[in-house]
């Protein structure tokens, strides 16, 4: 049972540049969400979904597009890099109802 | 504004020891309350939860216990071993939808 899949693992961008982080889950949990974390900030929401086709956005959400076309996949882009968004991002998963986050390993990304 | 605030920012504690960390709330629609163990170089994972009907949910080495009239929780570790030095987040969530996280408490046991 894979859970949750986060790719690629680790990624350098140049500042402008455009890239996708990719997260797939195989539990069918109807919630996914991205989150970064940063040292001594804990875990801030990016943007979360509550099923095929519904997003919103967390508390952070500039920066970056997601779209859920599936159950199974939740991509983040990020339109246009910056230096902020030097980071390691987690994606994750849940059930519907009182049920805790299955996460992924992570990709940790830095932009020069 | 911060929804959950977590304390102590970083913990020392001996081998056999308790380990203590504390999460305060201020949003009484708040109604889940788990707790994640993150290791280094991996993502966080549910160690224990709790909702707001109950007091206390213990699970092994590990309690919770739940103040709503406070609007506090805390994560107990009993006979604390080396094995479970991580860094620990709490979380709340409003209406089984966002979950906002603590800013983490890193643990560290010392033999």
């Amino acid at each position: 049972n894979a859970g949750v899949t986060q790719t690629p693992k680790f990624q350098v961008l140049k500042t402008g540049q455009s890239m996708t982080l990719q997260c797939a889950q195989d539990m069918n949990h109807e919630y996914m969400s991205w989150y970064r974390q940063d040292p001594g900030m804990g875990l801030r929401l990016i943007h979360y979904s509550v099923g095929a086709g519904i997003t919103d956005q967390g508390e952070v959400p500039n920066g970056y597009n997601v779209s859920r076309s599936t159950t199974e996949d939740f991509p983040l882009r990020l339109l246009s890099a910056a230096p902020s968004q030097t980071s390691v991002y987690f994606c994750a998963s849940r059930r519907q109802g009182p049920y805790g986050y299955t996460f992924g390993s992570g990709t940790r990304l830095t932009v020069v | 504004q911060q929804q959950v605030k977590q304390s102590p920012q970083s913990l020392i504690v001996q081998k056999g020891g308790i380990s203590i960390i504390n999460c305060a709330y201020e949003n009484t629609a708040f109604d889940y309350f788990p707790w994640y163990q993150q290791f280094p170089g991996k993502g966080p994972a549910l160690l224990i939860a709790i909702r707001p009907d109950v007091s206390e949910k213990k699970e092994g080495r590990f309690t919770i216990s739940f103040n709503k009239s406070a609007k506090q929780f805390s994560l107990h570790i009993m006979d604390s071993q080396p094995g479970d030095s991580a860094t620990y987040f709490c979380a709340v969530t409003q209406g089984y939808q966002k979950v906002t996280f603590g800013t983490g408490t890193k643990l560290q046991v010392i033999p």
